[in-house]
């Protein structure tokens, strides 16, 4: 059974620190890998996907993708108190499978 | 781009009855829906996937008869609750993606509540 663990939290940071949200994958065929943010009671929204091994950037955010470690983390540059929400990783098998398995998702929390 | 509507957002109905919620892609064409249910502080859990024009696969422990897929056409999937009971109050989320992306996109959701 494919299984994608996230530490539930909360993870708690002040403004403006960075904030590192991990994600680990067993399925070690996974392909594609995403990071959607959910604010409470509101559908999730996506933030990035990523595809290849190492870092890709988009703003103040950074996935981080290791295959041979069956890892991917998120990384969030200045955190904003808006910024709080649950932070759920997603992975696809690929090869024609679009199903993706989530995970349980990360509560962070961003004091000012 | 990659637009996903639910209509509607909230419903409140009586047990027994029946509820349809819809789902449609509003900028693209969604070759596969997906229908979630979410529980207060739970995670997303997987219903079924749907495909245009074929029958919707259930997730081990879904059931098919209580839960009524159709996906029509290319922007438009449905969710029936039928005969719906208090422990199918829950939030109900929709997600489409494109035959060309493995990227799923969600939908605002819709909140049951079940009387």
């Amino acid at each position: 059974q494919k299984e994608v663990e996230q530490n539930s939290g909360p993870l708690s940071v002040p403004e403006g620190a960075i904030a590192s949200l991990n994600c680990t994958y067993s399925d070690r065929g996974s392909q594609s890998f995403f990071w959607y943010r959910q604010y409470s009671g509101k559908s999730p929204e996506l933030i990035m996907s990523i595809y290849s091994n190492g870092d890709k950037e988009d703003g103040r955010f950074t996935a981080q993708l290791n295959k041979a470690s069956q890892y991917v983390s998120l990384l969030i540059r200045d955190s904003q108190p808006s910024d709080s929400a649950t932070y759920l990783c997603a992975v696809n098998e690929g090869g024609g499978s679009y199903i993706p398995t989530f995970g349980r998702g990360t509560s962070l929390i961003v004091h000012p | 781009g990659a637009v996903v509507s639910q209509h509607p957002s909230w419903v409140i109905c009586k047990s027994g009855t029946s509820v349809k919620i819809e789902c449609r892609s509003l900028d693209f064409q969604a070759t596969t829906m997906f229908w979630y249910r979410q529980f207060p502080k739970q995670s997303l859990m997987l219903m079924a996937t749907s495909n245009e024009g074929s029958k919707a696969t259930y997730e081990q422990g879904v059931e098919k008869d209580k839960f009524l897929i159709n996906h029509a056409s290319l922007t438009l999937s449905t969710l029936t609750v039928t005969s719906a009971h208090p422990e199918d109050s829950s939030f109900y989320i929709c997600s489409a993606r494109t035959s060309s992306t493995d990227t799923q996109y969600f939908g605002p959701g819709t909140r049951l509540t079940v009387l």
